[in-house]
């Protein structure tokens, strides 16, 4: 069965530091990867996808997320974390319906 | 830019009502979807709807959820008999194609006493 992983539930990271968050995929096809930003009470909005093509993506403010077909993995990275980007991320994979993962937790310090 | 809405923002019934939730998707996508979000778990997929029917829905959309499009911009999702465990934040979102990026609208919050 198709499912999404996020094995890391809340990160902390100081503003300035880079951040990686963890997403791993079972799916049997072609996957296509997304990664969306929620903010608190807020809706969900898209971050970047990968559907083929480059490996690397490149998203909305400054984050980049690099497909692995050999890890099963879609992780999302940034070189340098903002307070504003505290929030909760989810990465989902598309199999004509969205399957999400729990979520991670991103929290900033100053 | 183009996005979908929804209203209302915030509904609060009392158990064993009906409501109907709002969705206006983005005016050129076909493809129609309704999630949930239980506080504090992941967003579950509800249901999708392509040509004026449902193409899936999951287990959790069981008789007690129906969804419609009544006119050309609406795309409805309706609780017959509300229970306490539906309270959640109910998202719509649309794609042009499938597979394909969903774009969601900002949320209802059902709160069901």
């Amino acid at each position: 069965a198709q499912s999404v992983t996020q094995p890391d539930i809340h990160i902390t990271v100081s503003e300035g530091a880079s951040l990686e968050l963890r997403c791993n995929y079972s799916y049997g096809a072609t996957p296509y990867l997304f990664w969306y930003v929620q903010s608190p009470g807020q809706g969900l909005q898209l971050l970047l996808k990968y559907f083929s093509g480059d490996t690397l993506v490149q998203g909305i403010k400054g984050f980049e997320a690099e497909f692995k077909r050999s890890q099963s993995s879609f992780n999302l990275r940034k070189p340098s974390v903002h307070w504003s980007d505290a929030a909760e991320y989810f990465c989902a994979v598309n199999t004509d319906k969205l399957i999400f993962g729990t979520g991670t937790r991103l929290q900033v310090f100053p | 830019e183009p996005e979908v809405t929804q209203t209302p923002s915030h509904q609060v019934t009392q158990m064993g009502q009906e409501v109907i939730l709002r969705c206006v998707p983005i005016s050129n996508h076909l493809y129609f979807y309704w999630y949930r979000q239980i506080l504090g778990q992941k967003v579950e997929f509800l249901v999708s709807f392509y040509n004026n029917e449902i193409s899936e829905k999951s287990e959790i959309f069981d008789d007690q959820f129906s969804v419609e499009r009544p006119d050309g911009s609406n795309f409805t999702l309706k609780i017959r008999s509300t229970k306490l465990e539906d309270s959640a934040m109910y998202f719509c979102a649309s794609s042009a194609t499938t597979p394909d990026t969903q774009y969601f609208g900002p949320g209802t919050r059902l709160t069901v006493l």
